[in-house]
């Protein structure tokens, strides 16, 4: 069964540095999600992605939060300068049309120290 | 603005017992209700979902009720088994425009014990 893969499942990072969260989403799937999940909290939607350019994103998603899809597989989310209050769990996930199921990927963990 | 409102926080339910966790909404535009699983260290994944023409939708063991006048919904999880012990979040989203975000509740951590 096809499914969302993300890398990398851990990342620590010093405050102010950038990182780059990287996901594959389900191959034949047009929308493309970025969430995050603060430890204990409620998942958070962040920007939705759609035909090469963002079609949603919430106030969370500021200056600092990038996407790109670099190549026809791989759709990243880069943060410019990490904050001690970006660490949570990222998860991706991809649907295949607007209205369609969201599969999510296993998540990584940002860690800013 | 908290669109999706989860109760309860936590539930203990014995062996082959009835789960129930019920989630409100405020957005009448919401017109998909999904219910996701997570295990820990695991992306939430979809358990059942349902969309408001309809008032229950049954999938095995588990059942979604929702009621549109009251904008409340709930998850029944019938014979639980120590193997649903997760947290479940209830989500909503409206498609009008393209919009297709999920807005989540807070989680319930459901421990089902032998």
């Amino acid at each position: 069964e096809p499914e969302v893969t993300q890398t990398p499942s851990h990342q620590v990072t010093q405050m102010g540095q950038e990182v780059i969260l990287r996901c594959v989403p389900i191959s034949n799937h047009l929308y493309f999600y970025w969430y995050r999940q603060i430890l204990g909290q409620k998942v958070e939607f962040l920007v939705s992605f759609y035909n090469n350019e963002i079609s949603e994103k919430s106030e969370i998603f500021d200056d600092q939060f990038s996407v790109e899809r670099p190549d026809g597989s791989n759709f990243t989310l880069k943060i410019r300068s990490t904050k001690l209050e970006d660490s949570a769990m990222y998860f991706c996930a991809s649907s295949r049309v607007v209205a369609d199921t969201q599969y999510f990927g296993p998540g990584t963990r940002l860690t800013v120290l | 603005q908290q669109q999706v409102k989860q109760s309860p926080q936590s539930l203990i339910v014995q062996k082959g017992g009835i789960s129930i966790i019920n989630c409100a909404y405020e957005n009448t535009a919401f017109d998909y209700f999904p219910w996701y699983q997570q295990f820990p260290g695991k992306g939430p994944a979809l358990l059942i979902a349902i969309r408001p023409d309809v008032s229950e939708k049954k999938e095995g063991r588990f059942t979604i009720s929702f009621n549109k006048s009251a904008k409340q919904f709930s998850l029944h999880i019938m014979d639980s088994q120590p193997g649903d012990s997760a947290t479940y979040f209830c989500a909503a989203s409206m498609h009008f425009g393209g919009a297709n975000n999920l807005f989540f509740g807070t989680g319930t951590r459901l421990t089902v014990i032998p």
